[in-house]
């Protein structure tokens, strides 16, 4: 049974550049969320993703986008990177439709770092 | 912004010995999970306790809630190296099915 996966693993950026993360949930899974962690802190909520649409938004700028396709695999797209845009973005998978367990799986995260 | 706080924020102990962790938070949820990271990579999820229940087990694992409170505790007994990493609690808030993260404790177990 594949768990959550991420690509890439790591990636360095310069300022203002934009850059697509990818995450692929666990097997039966349909939705998928996305995180931020900065060094020394907790995950902040992104988005949400089920059904190809965004159902839930955190307090994070337009800059921040993202798609889910078809086979529930989903993107997230950062546009005009800041320095403030380094960290760990997490992707997680869980069960939407009303069958809500609550639990997520996590995937190991792209430590993006911009320069 | 993080919804809850830990406490400790970090912890040093010799193995054998037991681990106890807090949790506080802000408002009304459906459910308060505990994950596990380690050296920064992905998290591994613990053990979840719905807003109804008070106390949950799994394996060396304890976790109480009191929503009078709005606080958790995460016990783990007989630590092991193997324990060392970070331990966050997540809310599961009313009305929606995202996760908000404290700010972590970061647990050592000494050999």
């Amino acid at each position: 049974d594949a768990g959550v996966t991420q690509s890439p693993t790591h990636l360095i950026k310069t300022r203002g550049q934009q850059v697509t993360l990818r995450c692929s949930p666990k097997s039966g899974h349909d939705t998928v969320s996305w995180y931020q962690q900065a060094l020394g802190q907790g995950p902040q909520f992104i988005f949400q993703y089920y059904e190809e649409e965004e159902r839930q938004r955190g307090n994070f700028p337009d800059r921040f986008s993202g798609h889910q396709f078809p086979n529930y695999s989903s993107e997230l797209n950062v546009n005009a990177l800041l320095l403030g845009d380094s960290a760990l973005y997490l992707c997680a998978s869980s069960l939407g439709s009303g069958r809500r367990t609550y639990e997520q799986y996590f995937g190991p995260g792209t430590r993006l770092t911009v320069t | 912004s993080q919804q809850g706080e830990e406490d400790p924020q970090a912890l040093s102990i010799q193995e054998g010995e037991n681990a106890t962790m807090n949790c506080s938070y802000k408002t009304s949820i459906n459910n308060l999970q505990w994950y596990r990271q380690n050296s920064g990579r992905g998290l591994v999820h613990l053990i979840l306790i719905r807003s109804n229940e008070r106390e949950k087990h799994s394996g060396r694992l304890r976790v109480t809630l009191d929503t009078s409170k709005k606080s958790s505790s995460l016990l783990i007994t007989a630590s092991r190296a193997a324990d060392t990493a970070s331990y966050f609690c997540a809310t599961g808030p009313v009305g929606t099915d995202k996760l908000i993260f404290g700010t972590g404790t970061r647990l050592q177990v000494f050999p």
